[in-house]
């Protein structure tokens, strides 16, 4: 399997100030990374797949300027919410797959952004 | 994927089995059914995965019917802290959709002393 950490565990901000997420792999060499979001009693939902070194792909209907995503090396994975707004407020999950199964996902601990 | 049916809630004596079920009738010959679990505000836990033979590991066990159109997942002694909720997901197989899982509404299983 796969460690996977992020950072913060929570975070309130300011409505329009910009807030970064980290995942970070820590026994794995990840190429590729995906982070989820769940919004309150809802289920996960995919945003968008992170790749090191090259441009994240977002799902349909993730704005792409508004969630950054930086994946600059193998073990670590940056999800930037700019401009935040209180509909952002939203549990942010990141995952790793090892590759030797496609549906086979470590995860983080999440990450709780509430914007005030 | 295949769309996957789970029962909105289920409860379980601690100590007894836990026999969770999940509906998958439109999966296709080459797609896993796996198995994950959301403790809550927690990141989701894979446990188990399977194709068409029965499946265990330290976790769970899964029996998946012959035909394939469904599937339970097996608790065998739940214990408190196996309160959480269950997803029963069918990915497509191939790369195109590596990490796409698509989590229902799952399953919340409440184990009671």
């Amino acid at each position: 399997g796969a460690v996977v950490s992020q950072h913060p565990s929570w975070v309130i901000c300011k409505s329009g100030t910009s807030v970064k997420i980290e995942c970070r792999s820590l026994d794995f060499q990840a190429t590729t990374m995906f982070w989820y979001r769940q919004f309150p009693k809802q289920s996960l939902m995919l945003m968008a797949t992170s790749n090191e070194g090259s441009k994240a792909t977002y799902e349909q209907g993730v704005e792409k300027d508004k969630f950054l995503i930086n994946h600059a090396s193998l073990t670590l994975s940056t999800l930037t919410v700019t401009s935040a707004h209180p509909e952002d407020s939203s549990f942010y999950i990141c995952s790793v797959g090892t590759g030797t199964n496609t549906g086979e996902l470590f995860f983080g601990e999440g990450s709780r952004l509430t914007v005030l | 994927d295949a769309k996957t049916t789970q029962p909105t809630s289920m409860d379980c004596a601690e100590g007894r089995a836990a026999n969770l079920p999940c509906n998958h009738s439109t999966i296709s010959g080459n797609e896993y059914v796996y198995w994950y679990r959301q403790i809550h505000s927690q990141g989701p836990q894979y446990i188990i995965h399977g194709l068409k033979n029965n499946e265990t590991n330290e976790m769970a066990s899964l029996i998946i019917t012959e035909d394939r159109k469904s599937s339970t997942l097996i608790l065998p002694h739940a214990t408190l802290r196996d309160t959480a909720v269950y997803y029963c997901i069918g990915p497509s197989a191939g790369g195109t959709s590596y990490g796409k899982l698509t989590f229902g509404q799952g399953t919340i299983l409440t184990v009671h002393p």
